[in-house]
């Protein structure tokens, strides 16, 4: 597997609450992206970095914020999760954007109460 | 909305016999791209190929891309229960201004190989 960690892992937590997912890579890629995956939508782009401190809005970014400070490192966060949230989430990331292939995350199974 | 669509949707299949995964996309593209994802895993990728290109091979893969069609096809040869998964095709955007950053991913075929 390419260097990249996803965390939690799982998590589950009550509407209203915030919760920030960490995406972390050890591989020096430029871009980076965070997916959710639900059934009967297949896999749907929420924001993407193209750099550090570089960042914009997927398909789905409505209620999900990005940072990233630092090469390594991608946080998504949800400011005040909902029921429709309930998700896996992937990260991935690559070296040249869309041009070549992607490299995936194990996902984070997130659960709002 | 999603750009690319694979077809069918399930595909169930014996051991041995060849899987066919259909992807149709809607805008012009530079490149797709097909993933396969085992169940609880994340999305591993498989081949790519680019907009100039009408076939490629990857073991016992082959992908074909027709552009004037819009359409592309995953063929697995001689299927073995471990290639159970759900494959995606993704693609990017060609008049994307300059940018090319993002891929959009189809909703997925799920394939059963049976022992």
């Amino acid at each position: 597997d390419a260097g990249i960690t996803q965390s939690p892992r799982h998590k589950v937590t009550e509407t209203g609450t915030p919760v920030t997912l960490r995406c972390h890579q050890t591989e020096n890629h430029r871009y980076m992206y965070w997916y959710r995956q639900d059934p009967g939508h297949g896999l749907r782009l929420i924001h993407y970095s193209y750099g550090v401190k570089d960042t914009d809005k997927g398909e789905v970014s409505d209620g999900y914020s990005v940072s990233r400070s630092k090469t390594e490192d991608f946080l998504l966060t949800l400011e005040s999760a909902t029921s429709s949230q309930t998700s896996v989430y992937f990260c991935a990331i690559s070296a040249s954007g869309a041009r070549n292939e992607q490299f995936f995350g194990p996902g984070t199974r997130l659960t709002v109460l | 909305s999603q750009q690319g669509e694979e077809d069918p949707q399930a595909l169930s299949i014996q051991e041995g016999e060849n899987a066919t995964m259909n992807c149709s996309y809607k805008t012009s593209i530079n490149n797709l791209q097909w993933y396969r994802q085992n169940s609880g895993r994340g999305l591993v990728h498989l081949i790519l190929i680019r907009s100039n290109e009408r076939e490629k091979h990857s073991g016992r893969l082959r992908v074909t891309l027709d552009t004037s069609k819009k359409s592309s096809s995953l063929l697995i040869t001689a299927s073995r229960a471990a290639d159970t998964a759900s494959y995606f095709c993704a693609t990017d955007a060609s008049n994307s201004g300059g940018s090319n950053y993002k891929l959009t991913f189809g909703k997925g075929t799920l394939l059963t190989v049976n022992p």
